[in-house]
């Protein structure tokens, strides 16, 4: 079972602000780093799976970057909308056993 | 496509019942896996399944059972319920081809153990 933080926890943001959050998982065996979107009462949507050191993607208003030496991935939201609420998932893939380990999670609110 | 579909929705149960949760997806997707989703725990691996007729256990296997007899199927049973069971069970599935696909999730089933 892999560690894996996410942080901060919570947060809360007023509409148009950029934020960001942080995924850390133990560099060692590293396979691949998932992020997903999980709009309440809904079900988990893959955002991005990245694979190689300093791969940085991006969806519209969302871009990710990734850091495998040292064990972190950034989820970034620029002008946060109050669409945007919900909890961010981050989970890695340790070898190729497509087994994913997800985090606790970022819970992200737009106030409008 | 209907995607992956997860029957039922919700589900109130006693404690010693059995019951199978059912997951079914029309992707050909040869990856599905079990997750229950517990507060504050985010979402933990039950059991996965690579193939029709190969199945592993996740990280909290006990207590559960699955088979996996074609690719479009994978069903979750609760062998006798108990409510540290109460939970919302999220399927999903993913391709292998690659070996790091997205997985796409059903809409849950939410389960209460009394």
């Amino acid at each position: 079972i892999l560690n894996v933080e996410q942080s901060p926890q919570s947060l809360h943001v007023q509409e148009g602000d950029s934020t960001n959050f942080t995924c850390s998982f133990p560099s060692s065996n590293f396979y691949a780093l998932h992020w997903y979107r999980w709009e309440t009462a809904k079900s988990p949507e893959a955002l991005f799976v990245m694979t190689l050191n300093g791969d940085e993607k991006k969806k519209g208003r969302i871009s990710a970057t990734l850091n495998t030496k040292e064990g972190y991935s950034y989820l970034y939201i620029k002008g946060s909308q109050p669409e945007d609420s919900a909890t961010y998932l981050c989970a890695p893939q340790g070898g190729s056993n497509y087994k994913l380990t997800f985090g606790k999670g970022t819970l992200l609110t737009v106030n409008p | 496509n209907a995607g992956v579909t997860q029957t039922p929705k919700f589900q109130v149960l006693k404690t010693g019942q059995s019951m199978t949760l059912q997951c079914a997806q029309d992707m050909n997707h040869e990856y599905m896996s079990w997750y229950r989703q517990d507060p504050g725990m985010g979402l933990r691996l039950i059991h996965y399944s690579v193939g029709a007729g190969i199945t592993d256990q996740g990280e909290v296997p006990n207590g559960y059972n699955v088979s996996r007899s074609t690719t479009e199927d994978f069903p979750l049973r609760l062998l006798s319920a108990a409510p540290s069971q109460t939970s919302v069970y999220f399927c999903a599935s993913s391709p292998l081809a690659g070996g790091h696909n997205e997985q796409f999730f059903g809409p849950g089933t939410r389960l209460t153990v009394l």
